[in-house]
Protein backbone atom coordinates (compact mmCIF):
# COMPACT_ATOMS: atom_id res chain seq x y z
CA UNK A 1 0.00 0.00 0.00
CA UNK A 2 2.03 2.98 -1.03
CA UNK A 3 1.40 5.98 1.17
CA UNK A 4 3.73 9.06 1.38
CA UNK A 5 5.57 9.18 4.73
CA UNK A 6 6.44 12.55 6.56
CA UNK A 7 8.79 12.34 9.62
CA UNK A 8 9.18 13.91 12.40
CA UNK A 9 5.54 13.49 12.89
CA UNK A 10 5.23 15.65 15.89
CA UNK A 11 8.37 18.88 16.76
CA UNK A 12 8.24 21.31 19.85
CA UNK A 13 11.15 23.80 19.01
CA UNK A 14 12.30 26.89 20.45
CA UNK A 15 12.45 30.08 18.44
CA UNK A 16 15.73 30.48 16.41
CA UNK A 17 16.04 26.96 16.16
CA UNK A 18 16.61 25.30 12.79
CA UNK A 19 14.32 23.13 11.94
CA UNK A 20 14.16 20.37 9.27
CA UNK A 21 10.76 18.56 7.54
CA UNK A 22 11.61 15.19 5.50
CA UNK A 23 8.98 13.56 3.35
CA UNK A 24 9.15 9.60 0.83
CA UNK A 25 6.56 10.68 -2.00
CA UNK A 26 4.83 7.82 -3.33
CA UNK A 27 7.76 6.10 -5.85
CA UNK A 28 7.22 6.63 -8.96
CA UNK A 29 5.35 10.59 -8.54
CA UNK A 30 6.40 13.08 -10.18
CA UNK A 31 5.21 16.30 -8.26
CA UNK A 32 5.94 16.95 -4.81
CA UNK A 33 3.98 19.58 -3.05
CA UNK A 34 4.13 21.46 0.57
CA UNK A 35 1.68 22.70 2.02
CA UNK A 36 0.97 24.30 5.51
CA UNK A 37 -2.17 24.30 7.64
CA UNK A 38 -3.54 26.97 10.07
CA UNK A 39 -6.77 28.11 11.63
CA UNK A 40 -6.35 31.07 10.25
CA UNK A 41 -5.17 30.70 6.88
CA UNK A 42 -6.01 27.41 6.15
CA UNK A 43 -4.35 25.40 3.59
CA UNK A 44 -1.60 27.08 1.53
CA UNK A 45 0.95 26.08 -1.32
CA UNK A 46 4.53 26.66 0.17
CA UNK A 47 6.39 25.09 -2.93
CA UNK A 48 6.48 22.25 -5.51
CA UNK A 49 8.62 20.52 -7.44
CA UNK A 50 8.06 18.37 -10.78
CA UNK A 51 10.93 15.83 -11.80
CA UNK A 52 12.51 17.35 -8.79
CA UNK A 53 12.99 20.52 -10.11
CA UNK A 54 11.01 23.31 -8.49
CA UNK A 55 8.28 25.04 -10.22
CA UNK A 56 6.97 27.12 -7.62
CA UNK A 57 7.92 28.29 -4.00
CA UNK A 58 5.96 31.65 -4.54
CA UNK A 59 4.24 30.98 -1.25
CA UNK A 60 7.07 30.67 1.18
CA UNK A 61 8.89 33.21 2.85
CA UNK A 62 12.36 33.43 1.14
CA UNK A 63 14.42 34.98 4.24
CA UNK A 64 13.19 31.58 6.20
CA UNK A 65 11.87 28.79 4.57
CA UNK A 66 13.67 26.45 1.63
CA UNK A 67 12.61 23.68 0.35
CA UNK A 68 14.98 21.23 -1.88
CA UNK A 69 14.71 17.47 -3.52
CA UNK A 70 17.83 15.93 -3.05
CA UNK A 71 16.73 12.54 -4.77
CA UNK A 72 13.87 11.04 -6.17
CA UNK A 73 13.05 9.75 -2.83
CA UNK A 74 13.57 12.93 -0.47
CA UNK A 75 12.00 15.93 -0.12
CA UNK A 76 12.72 18.56 2.82
CA UNK A 77 11.41 21.75 3.82
CA UNK A 78 14.01 23.98 5.91
CA UNK A 79 12.78 26.82 8.56
CA UNK A 80 16.04 28.42 9.86
CA UNK A 81 15.57 30.80 12.09
CA UNK A 82 12.08 29.58 12.97
CA UNK A 83 9.19 31.56 15.11
CA UNK A 84 6.46 31.34 16.83
CA UNK A 85 4.17 32.33 13.61
CA UNK A 86 5.60 28.92 11.73
CA UNK A 87 3.52 26.76 14.69
CA UNK A 88 1.48 24.72 12.51
CA UNK A 89 0.69 21.52 10.26
CA UNK A 90 3.00 21.02 7.29
CA UNK A 91 1.90 18.76 4.86
CA UNK A 92 3.67 16.84 1.84
CA UNK A 93 1.82 15.57 -0.74
CA UNK A 94 2.81 13.82 -4.30
CA UNK A 95 0.59 12.98 -7.27
CA UNK A 96 1.73 11.81 -10.79
CA UNK A 97 0.67 14.89 -12.78
CA UNK A 98 0.48 15.43 -16.78
CA UNK A 99 -1.20 17.94 -18.26
CA UNK A 100 -4.38 16.98 -19.71
CA UNK A 101 -5.68 14.88 -17.22
CA UNK A 102 -6.30 15.11 -13.51
CA UNK A 103 -4.12 13.61 -10.91
CA UNK A 104 -4.90 13.74 -7.19
CA UNK A 105 -2.67 14.63 -4.83
CA UNK A 106 -1.89 11.96 -1.98
CA UNK A 107 -0.86 13.78 1.20
CA UNK A 108 1.35 12.67 3.72
CA UNK A 109 0.01 12.32 7.58
CA UNK A 110 1.62 16.09 8.27
CA UNK A 111 4.26 17.51 10.91
CA UNK A 112 2.57 19.34 13.55
CA UNK A 113 5.46 22.06 14.27
CA UNK A 114 5.15 24.26 17.70
CA UNK A 115 7.38 26.94 17.87
CA UNK A 116 7.84 28.22 21.13
CA UNK B 1 -5.72 35.17 -9.15
CA UNK B 2 -7.97 32.82 -7.60
CA UNK B 3 -10.73 32.98 -4.79
CA UNK B 4 -13.12 29.88 -3.72
CA UNK B 5 -15.80 30.39 -1.33
CA UNK B 6 -17.83 27.52 0.65
CA UNK B 7 -19.76 27.67 3.75
CA UNK B 8 -17.89 27.31 6.91
CA UNK B 9 -19.99 24.80 8.59
CA UNK B 10 -23.14 22.56 8.00
CA UNK B 11 -24.65 20.60 10.85
CA UNK B 12 -27.08 17.65 9.95
CA UNK B 13 -28.41 14.45 11.62
CA UNK B 14 -27.47 10.85 10.63
CA UNK B 15 -28.98 9.70 7.39
CA UNK B 16 -29.97 13.03 6.05
CA UNK B 17 -28.07 14.80 3.10
CA UNK B 18 -25.59 17.87 3.25
CA UNK B 19 -25.10 19.96 -0.22
CA UNK B 20 -21.74 21.77 0.53
CA UNK B 21 -21.62 24.62 -2.39
CA UNK B 22 -18.60 26.14 -3.84
CA UNK B 23 -18.26 29.20 -6.14
CA UNK B 24 -14.97 30.06 -7.52
CA UNK B 25 -13.16 32.98 -9.08
CA UNK B 26 -10.26 31.51 -11.38
CA UNK B 27 -8.41 33.45 -14.06
CA UNK B 28 -7.81 30.04 -15.54
CA UNK B 29 -9.61 26.65 -14.59
CA UNK B 30 -9.00 23.42 -15.56
CA UNK B 31 -11.63 21.23 -12.90
CA UNK B 32 -12.74 21.31 -9.37
CA UNK B 33 -11.84 19.13 -6.52
CA UNK B 34 -13.26 17.69 -3.11
CA UNK B 35 -11.17 16.55 -0.34
CA UNK B 36 -12.11 15.27 3.20
CA UNK B 37 -9.69 15.42 6.07
CA UNK B 38 -10.86 14.44 9.46
CA UNK B 39 -9.80 15.98 12.66
CA UNK B 40 -5.86 15.32 13.10
CA UNK B 41 -5.85 13.67 9.81
CA UNK B 42 -4.78 14.63 6.38
CA UNK B 43 -6.57 15.64 3.36
CA UNK B 44 -8.20 12.74 0.98
CA UNK B 45 -9.11 12.92 -2.04
CA UNK B 46 -13.00 12.43 -2.77
CA UNK B 47 -14.14 13.53 -6.78
CA UNK B 48 -13.34 15.40 -9.47
CA UNK B 49 -14.87 17.13 -12.41
CA UNK B 50 -13.90 18.70 -15.55
CA UNK B 51 -16.96 18.84 -16.93
CA UNK B 52 -20.27 19.92 -16.14
CA UNK B 53 -22.39 17.50 -14.39
CA UNK B 54 -22.67 15.11 -11.76
CA UNK B 55 -20.38 12.64 -10.72
CA UNK B 56 -21.53 9.90 -8.56
CA UNK B 57 -19.48 7.64 -5.98
CA UNK B 58 -21.17 6.11 -3.33
CA UNK B 59 -22.81 7.88 -1.02
CA UNK B 60 -20.68 11.26 -2.46
CA UNK B 61 -21.55 13.32 -5.61
CA UNK B 62 -20.44 15.96 -7.26
CA UNK B 63 -21.70 18.47 -8.94
CA UNK B 64 -19.63 21.23 -11.25
CA UNK B 65 -21.58 23.75 -13.50
CA UNK B 66 -18.57 25.91 -15.65
CA UNK B 67 -20.62 28.08 -17.26
CA UNK B 68 -21.92 29.27 -13.45
CA UNK B 69 -18.58 29.03 -11.65
CA UNK B 70 -20.22 26.91 -9.35
CA UNK B 71 -19.91 23.42 -8.25
CA UNK B 72 -21.29 21.21 -4.95
CA UNK B 73 -20.65 18.34 -3.25
CA UNK B 74 -23.30 16.45 -1.87
CA UNK B 75 -23.54 13.74 0.87
CA UNK B 76 -26.10 10.78 1.27
CA UNK B 77 -27.43 9.15 3.79
CA UNK B 78 -24.84 10.85 6.53
CA UNK B 79 -23.10 8.78 8.78
CA UNK B 80 -21.06 9.56 12.10
CA UNK B 81 -18.09 9.05 10.16
CA UNK B 82 -18.45 11.70 7.89
CA UNK B 83 -18.05 14.57 10.50
CA UNK B 84 -15.33 16.07 8.98
CA UNK B 85 -13.84 19.10 7.09
CA UNK B 86 -14.79 18.91 3.02
CA UNK B 87 -12.63 21.79 0.85
CA UNK B 88 -13.18 22.07 -2.94
CA UNK B 89 -10.11 22.62 -4.74
CA UNK B 90 -9.62 24.57 -7.98
CA UNK B 91 -7.06 22.97 -10.42
CA UNK B 92 -4.79 25.83 -12.05
CA UNK B 93 -4.86 26.30 -15.73
CA UNK B 94 -1.27 27.74 -16.37
CA UNK B 95 0.87 25.63 -18.00
CA UNK B 96 3.89 25.93 -15.93
CA UNK B 97 1.45 25.41 -13.08
CA UNK B 98 0.19 21.56 -13.86
CA UNK B 99 -1.17 19.75 -10.54
CA UNK B 100 -1.52 23.21 -8.52
CA UNK B 101 -4.18 23.48 -6.68
CA UNK B 102 -6.18 26.12 -4.88
CA UNK B 103 -7.94 25.35 -1.55
CA UNK B 104 -11.11 26.75 -0.23
CA UNK B 105 -11.45 27.68 3.60
CA UNK B 106 -13.39 24.16 4.37
CA UNK B 107 -16.40 23.22 5.36
CA UNK B 108 -16.91 21.54 8.53
CA UNK B 109 -19.15 19.11 9.00
CA UNK B 110 -20.98 18.03 12.09
CA UNK B 111 -23.31 15.14 11.92
CA UNK B 112 -25.32 14.56 15.09
CA UNK B 113 -26.77 11.32 16.12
Amino acid sequence: DARVTQTPRHKVTEMGQEVTMRCQPILGHNTVFWYRQTMMQGLELLAYFRNRAPLDDSGMPKDRFSAEMPDATLATLKIQPSEPRDSAVYFCASGQVGQGSYNEQFFGPGTRLTVL
Amino acid sequence: GQSLEQPSEVTAVEGAIVQINCTYQTSGFYGLSWYQQHDGGAPTFLSYNALDGLEETGRFSSFLSRSDSYGYLLLQELQMKDSASYFCAVRDLSTDSWGKLQFGAGTQVVVTP
